[in-house]
């Protein structure tokens, strides 16, 4: 079964440092990955995604993310934080055996200070 | 475009009653999921349906029911409300189970006391 794994629960970071938020994942053949957004009282909005060919995703509001294969991991990146970016953040897995469903990640908190 | 949309958008229930959460999309999308999200958790999925009249248990079906009989409704029902039941619940539609993402709606967030 395919499985997503968010290591941290919350990362803090200074307005203006670069930003990563982990997660790895377990699939059985080629993983389609993505990542989402989910401010205060307000539903997942779709940030990016990895289906296949070069392995830097480039997404909404500036974020990116990093598909490494060797290491199984699919981390979300941003250059230089905002203070608006701070949000739950969710990793997730295409699971083509339940309608393409989405099996997620538990989250990660993201607070970024002035 | 409304997208998805869920209501209400807040609800309180005693322990045994019943309810329906409802959820339309008006993209003409197939596919459409229920999920549920706890602390700490992350997303659970409760039912999906592939098309209209086609229904089918996810993760955790227990305690719920859904029914697909037009193409942009999905309704959640509640039958027996139970405290761990308390949650906020989404609605998502995806035009297939190909890459596209999905598209959520702004969640109901459900209390059962």
């Amino acid at each position: 079964a395919q499985s997503v794994a968010q290591p941290e629960d919350q990362v803090n970071v200074a307005e203006g440092n670069p930003l990563t938020v982990k997660c790895t994942y377990s699939v059985s053949g080629n993983p389609y990955l993505f990542w989402y957004v989910q401010y205060p009282n307000r539903g997942l909005q779709f940030l990016l995604k990895y289906i296949t060919g070069d392995n830097l995703v480039k997404g909404s509001y500036g974020f990116e993310a990093e598909f490494n294969k060797s290491q199984t991991s699919f981390h979300l990146k941003k250059p230089s934080a905002l203070v608006s970016d701070s949000a739950l953040y969710f990793c997730a897995v295409r699971e083509y055996d339940q309608g393409g469903k989405l099996i997620f990640g538990q989250g990660t908190e993201l607070s970024v200070k002035p | 475009n409304a997208g998805v949309t869920q209501t209400p958008k807040f609800r309180i229930l005693k322990i045994g009653q019943s309810m329906t959460l409802q959820c339309t999309q008006d993209m003409n999308h197939n596919y459409m999921y229920w999920y549920r999200q706890d602390p700490g958790m992350g997303l659970k999925l409760i039912y999906y349906s592939v098309g209209a009249g086609i229904t089918d248990k996810g993760e955790v079906p227990n305690g719920y029911n859904v029914s697909r009989s037009t193409t942009e409704d999905f309704p959640l029902r509640l039958e027996l409300a139970a405290p761990s039941q308390t949650s906020v619940y989404f609605c998502a539609s995806n035009p297939d189970r190909g890459n596209s993402p999905l598209h959520f709606g702004n969640g109901t967030r459900l209390t059962v006391t």
